[in-house]
């Protein structure tokens, strides 16, 4: 199994802001997701993360408004930029160890 | 048309019951199949995964997959006011460790004492 935290937990943001996402894995992991949870509609995954290399986007993701680092095997960061209240959402990571994928406990952005 | 649907709820049903969730999908690219349970204000948390068609069974969840209908359900034997949480299915190609899920919206389960 795997133990992820992710800060913040939650912060509420000005529009036009930007917002950096941290995830901390206790294990080392090749692979670590994004995802998206807005209200009423399903996890959706922004972008794949491999330690050394570019960030795979989803279609309907760009690099410029999420961009994300993969520093070691342990930890990413996503931020969301230029922020507007589109942007609300659950943000969570997830790393895949053998045949499970686990999930942080997401951070909950509020954008006024 | 959505690759996964799922019947968001509400669902209420009484401490005891027996509990349906269900999906359908319509990629047939789709060969592992997941049912994850989050509760409020956490992250999901995986309760089972099965590849073939047929029942898995483990403790009071059953799992059911019959990939000729594209349909997937998960059964809930005795429940508990435990188990109120959103109950998300996911699907993916392939071993789903490091492959990207397709989630459905989840269904929102509540179990009345």
């Amino acid at each position: 199994s795997a133990v992820i935290s992710q800060k913040p937990s939650r912060d509420i943001c000005q529009r036009g802001t930007s917002l950096t996402i941290q995830c901390q894995v206790d294990s080392q992991v090749t692979m670590m997701f994004w995802y998206r949870q807005q209200p009423g509609q399903s996890l959706t995954l922004i972008a794949t993360a491999n330690q050394g290399s570019e960030a795979t986007y989803e279609s309907g993701f760009v690099i410029d408004k999420f961009p994300i680092s993969r520093p070691n095997l342990t930890f990413s960061t996503l931020t969301v930029s230029n922020m507007s209240p589109e942007d609300s959402s659950i943000y969570l990571c997830s790393v895949g160890i053998y045949r499970e994928q686990f999930f942080g406990p997401g951070t909950r952005l509020t954008v006024l | 048309q959505k690759e996964v649907e799922q019947d968001p709820g509400p669902l209420s049903v009484p401490e005891g019951a027996i509990v349906s969730l269900n999906c359908t999908y319509s990629n047939s690219a789709f060969q592992y199949f997941m049912w994850y349970r989050q509760y409020s204000r956490k992250g999901p948390e995986l309760l089972m995964y099965t590849y073939s068609s047929g029942n898995k069974e483990d403790g009071r969840f059953t799992a059911q997959v019959d990939k000729s209908s594209k349909y997937i359900s998960l059964f809930i034997r005795d429940s508990q006011p435990s188990d109120s949480a959103t109950y998300l299915c996911a699907m993916s190609p392939q071993n789903f460790g490091n492959e990207k899920l397709t989630f459905g919206t989840g269904t929102r389960l509540t179990i009345i004492p």
